[in-house]
C-alpha cells in the first residue's frame, strides 16, 4: 500500500496569513492526488483533485501543486472558515490511503 | 444537487453484524462508482471498500476483507455495506462516497453526512 505522509500534524496561523501543507507519498503518484477539508462533525469536502485542480465551488485561495511524491496545499488568505483538518489522499491505486492530517488552529 | 443519506448505524456487540445503506439522489446513481470511507473516533479516514456502477469490480480494505460486503441495487439508487464479525477497532462514522468522475474513479468527490457504527459489549 502506498503511504501518504502529511506535514505539519498541526499548524497555527491568524486570518489573512498564507499556509502552506505538504504531503509525501511512499512511492510516485503522478498527479494522482486529492485534498479535501474536514470541520468538526462534519464529513470530508473535496477542496482539489488531479493535483492542482481546484473542484467546483471551492474558493480560488485554496491551491494545489505537485506530481511524483512530493505535493503541497497552499492557503493564500486565510478566512476564519478555513480553519479545519486537511487530508492528503493518494488516488494513484488500490487502495487509496489518506496522510494522517492536518490541524488548522487560529492563532 | 448530489446527495447521499446514510441509515442503518448503531450500537452492536462484537461478533455482532450490521447492514449500512446509502441513497443517492441528485445524479444518475447507476453511472458512478461508490466507495465506504470509514473514521474511528478522533482518528483519521480510512477507505473501506469501493463498487463498480454495474457491481462488477469490488474491492476491499484488507481490515474488512472477509467481514464486510459491498453492494448495490442501481434500481433503488441504493448502495449497502453487510458487516458482519465485527470487532472494537470498527467503531466509526462511515460515509458513504460518490466517485468524482470516471477518470477520478478513486477520489471520492461526494460526501453523505455519516453514520455512527459502535461496537461495544
Amino acid at each position: 500500500d502506498i503511504q501518504m505522509t502529511q506535514s505539519p500534524s498541526s499548524v497555527s496561523a491568524s486570518v489573512g496569513d498564507r499556509v502552506t501543507i505538504t504531503c509525501r507519498a511512499s512511492q510516485g503518484i503522478s498527479s494522482w492526488l486529492a485534498w479535501y477539508q474536514q470541520k468538526p462533525g462534519k464529513a470530508p469536502k473535496l477542496l482539489i483533485y488531479a493535483a492542482s485542480s481546484l473542484q467546483s465551488g471551492v474558493p480560488s485561495r485554496f491551491s494545489g501543486s505537485g506530481s511524483g511524491t512530493d505535493f503541497t496545499l497552499t492557503i493564500s488568505g486565510l478566512q476564519p472558515e478555513d480553519f479545519a483538518t486537511y487530508y492528503c489522499q493518494q488516488a494513484n491505486s488500490f487502495p487509496p490511503t489518506f496522510g494522517q492530517g492536518t490541524r488548522l488552529e487560529i492563532k | 444537487e448530489v446527495q447521499l443519506v446514510e441509515s442503518g448505524g448503531g450500537l452492536v456487540q462484537p461478533g455482532g453484524s450490521l447492514r449500512l445503506s446509502c441513497v443517492a439522489s441528485g445524479f444518475t446513481f447507476s453511472s458512478y462508482s461508490m466507495n465506504w470511507v470509514r473514521q474511528a473516533p478522533g482518528k483519521g479516514l480510512e477507505w473501506v471498500s469501493y463498487i463498480s456502477s454495474g457491481s462488477s469490480t469490488i474491492y476491499y480494505a484488507d481490515s474488512v476483507k472477509g467481514r464486510f460486503t459491498i453492494s448495490r441495487d442501481n434500481a433503488k439508487n441504493s448502495l449497502y455495506l453487510q458487516m458482519s464479525s465485527l470487532r472494537d477497532e470498527d467503531t466509526a462514522v462511515y460515509y458513504c462516497a460518490r466517485v468524482l468522475s470516471g477518470s477520478y474513479s478513486l477520489v471520492p468527490g461526494y460526501w453523505g453526512q455519516g453514520t455512527l457504527v459502535t461496537v461495544s459489549s
